[in-house]
């Protein structure tokens, strides 16, 4: 079975500064690997994934992300917020080829400060 | 045109009562899901199907019924609604199982 942990529940950054959400996963088959963003009274919508091939990946507003398969990670990040980034993020997993359900990691809030 | 849609937007109702959200997709996905989201944010997945079949029920009271007419709606029916089912649920629809799930805007659901 798959598993998650975002190991931060809140981030507080200043507008312009970098930030790093991290998350971590455990799986003894291969996985795919996303992160979704929910802001407020919305549904959740993708940022990026993680099938397969480059390590680095890009997603939409400026945010990327790297996998690191040694140490089962796949951590957030963006050289500089906004304060429109302030929203709830979710790293999500699932089993790569054959997997049914994708595993929600409990969310880190990311308030950027004015 | 709104990819995933969910009814009602607000669900307001006394304990012991029965409701139902209905969901449609109109992106020609395979797969859908219900979702439950708790005041602390934590996104539980409660069913999903698959080309109208179902191929996760997790550990959901049988009080929760989802029906799925064809591929492109899904409904949850939710019968002796208790205060603990207060919560947001969300749709959401893929194209395969382990696919990129595009979510609906939720229903709040809230048991007085």
């Amino acid at each position: 079975a798959q598993s998650v942990t975002q190991l931060d529940s809140q981030v507080p950054v200043f507008e312009e500064a970098p930030v790093e959400l991290r998350c971590n996963y455990s799986s003894s088959v291969s996985v795919y690997l996303f992160w979704y963003v929910q802001y407020p009274n919305q549904g959740l919508q993708l940022l990026l994934k993680y099938l397969s091939g480059s390590t680095l990946v890009k997603g939409i507003n400026g945010f990327e992300a790297e996998f690191n398969k040694s140490q089962t990670s796949f951590h957030l990040r963006k050289p500089s917020v906004h304060i429109s980034d302030t929203a709830e993020y979710f790293c999500a997993v699932t089993r790569g080829t054959g997997g049914f359900k994708t595993i929600f990691g409990a969310g880190t809030r990311l308030f950027v400060k004015a | 045109d709104t990819a995933v849609s969910q009814t009602p937007k607000y669900l307001v109702t006394q304990m012991g009562n029965d409701k139902s959200i209905k969901c449609e997709q109109n992106l020609g996905h395979d797969t859908m899901y219900w979702y439950k989201q708790d005041s602390k944010k934590f996104l539980k997945i409660m069913f999903s199907y698959n080309n109208k079949e179902l191929i996760i029920n997790e550990t959901v009271p049988n009080r929760f019924s989802p029906k799925s007419p064809d591929k492109a709606h899904l409904n949850l029916h939710i019968n002796s609604l208790e205060l603990g089912d207060s919560a947001v649920y969300f749709c959401a629809s893929s194209q395969g199982p382990s696919d990129t799930q595009y979510f609906g805007p939720g229903t709040r659901l809230t048991v007085l």
